[in-house]
């Protein structure tokens, strides 16, 4: 069975702080893939970033970073010194070679308050 | 390039009845296409997925239903609509393997009063 755990139903920080999203996955196959989504209030889901299993370097692109760890089935995405645009609500989500569809965590609500 | 277009935005709608939601795409052929549904404080469940016309899987059990008419048109119906049907509807499509991330729609937020 595939699963996504997000542990942290909700995040509240102020401007400038740093938070980390935690993602732990489950699969039983070799080949995977990852996924980050951001949902802003509009409800569109964006999507941040795709990893796949064979590529364990972490990547960083302006703000973001994320954290890939075959070991302990763990894929967390930081902000750096958030700001206010970052509120929404994060979507990690876990896609197997053989698999039909994303599979998503419940989400976690991040606010950025100023 | 690509795009995805879903509607209505929002929709209120009475127990009992019917409904019907559609999602197109455009600039791509044979896509995967998905509808997923996202109840209040929940994450996003997967309902119905088609790798082509007429094909449709199932994922749960629903008080819905979906068809592909057309190569690129997935249609979300329901003959008598349920209060727990109420939900934040995003249709999705991909393409190739399971590399390829999945494109989504803006979404309908369904209420069923």
């Amino acid at each position: 069975a595939q699963k996504v755990t997000q542990a942290q139903t909700e995040i509240s920080v102020v401007e400038k702080e740093d938070v980390t999203l935690d993602c732990v996955y489950e699969t039983r196959d070799t080949t995977y893939y990852l996924f980050w989504y951001k949902q802003p209030p509009s409800g569109e889901l964006v999507f941040l970033i795709r990893r796949n299993s064979f590529d364990e370097q972490n990547e960083i692109s302006g703000r973001y970073s994320w954290n890939f760890q075959k070991s302990t089935s763990s894929f967390n995405f930081t902000i750096t010194a958030s700001q206010v645009v970052d509120s929404a609500v994060y979507f990690c989500a876990l896609k197997s070679q053989a698999g039909t569809a994303l599979i998503f965590g419940k989400g976690t609500t991040l606010s950025v308050s100023s | 390039s690509q795009t995805i277009h879903q509607w209505p935005a929002t929709l209120v709608q009475p127990v009992g009845s019917p409904l019907s939601l559609e999602c197109t795409v455009e600039g791509t052929s044979n896509p995967n296409l998905y509808w997923y549904r996202q109840a209040a404080g929940r994450g996003l469940q997967l309902l119905f997925y088609s790798v082509g016309i007429g094909q449709i899987s199932s994922e749960v059990p629903q008080n819905l239903s979906a068809s592909r008419p057309q190569d690129r048109q997935f249609i979300l119906s329901s003959k008598k609509l349920l209060l727990s049907d109420s939900g934040f509807y995003l249709c999705a499509w991909s393409v190739g393997g399971a590399f390829y991330g999945y494109t989504f729609g803006s979404g309908t937020r369904l209420t069923v009063v």
